[in-house]
């Protein structure tokens, strides 16, 4: 079974502060996404990455930065965390070979609930 | 025009009832549609997947495309309480390296 793992489940910040979220794979999946999800707007793409070090401004980058230094883990950084940054954040994971067979999937962790205050 | 549109819901039916969840999106080369199930304060996951025009039966879910209308729904039969959840309506078109692009979901309530 896939798995895809978030380093926290639950996580209170204060505005100003560098915050890191983590993700990481066992399935040595080439794509990494991340999205944050707010009530009434579902699911937004922030960066994506297709490769170690090798990223993609999804449709919401600003605020964010992003690191995949290692295949399996890919980092979603908010450089100085504000209140609109409250939010769910969500890591998925898919395989390149499967993108254009009727297998394609992405597997979604936990999720991250994140609240700056 | 929004990438993926999804009927804005609430969507409340019986027990028993068949549930109705319909998504509309704006590319035309979009190629695959995914339906994601999320649970209450849980993350998405995957329940059909269609890549050709038609009907394509699993349970009892029917996931039916119509690319000429640029359309793809969702039919769940015999509505269980167990299936309120919000349902996701996802597209790839193939060329974006497996980015989906997701409608903001319908929320669904089967009511015993």
């Amino acid at each position: 079974d896939v798995k895809v793992t978030q380093s926290s489940r639950y996580l209170v910040k204060r505005t100003g502060e560098k915050v890191f979220l983590e993700c990481v794979q066992d399935m040595d999946h080439e794509n990494m996404f991340w999205y944050r999800q707010d009530p009434g707007l579902g699911l937004r793409l922030i960066y994506f990455s297709y490769d170690v070090k090798m990223k993609e401004k999804g449709d919401i980058p600003e605020g964010y930065s992003v690191s995949r230094e290692k295949k399996e883990r890919f980092s979603l950084i908010l450089e100085s965390a504000s209140t609109n940054q409250t939010s769910m954040y969500l890591c998925a994971s898919s395989s390149t070979l499967s993108v254009a067979s009727p297998n394609y999937e992405q597997f979604f962790g936990p999720g991250t609930r994140l609240t700056v205050l | 025009q929004k990438e993926v549109e999804q009927n804005s819901g609430p969507l409340s039916v019986p027990e028993g009832a068949i549930a109705s969840l319909n998504c509309t999106y704006s590319d035309r080369v979009s190629q695959s549609f995914f339906w994601y199930r999320q649970y209450s304060g849980k993350s998405p996951e995957l329940i059909m997947s269609i890549y050709s025009n038609g009907d394509k039966e699993d349970g009892r879910f029917t996931a039916q495309l119509n690319k000429a209308s640029q359309y793809v729904s969702l039919l769940i039969r015999d509505s269980q309480p167990s299936d309120s959840a919000t349902y996701l309506c996802a597209v790839h078109r193939g060329s974006t390296l497996g980015r989906l692009y997701f409608g903001r979901g319908t929320q669904l309530t089967v009511w015993p």
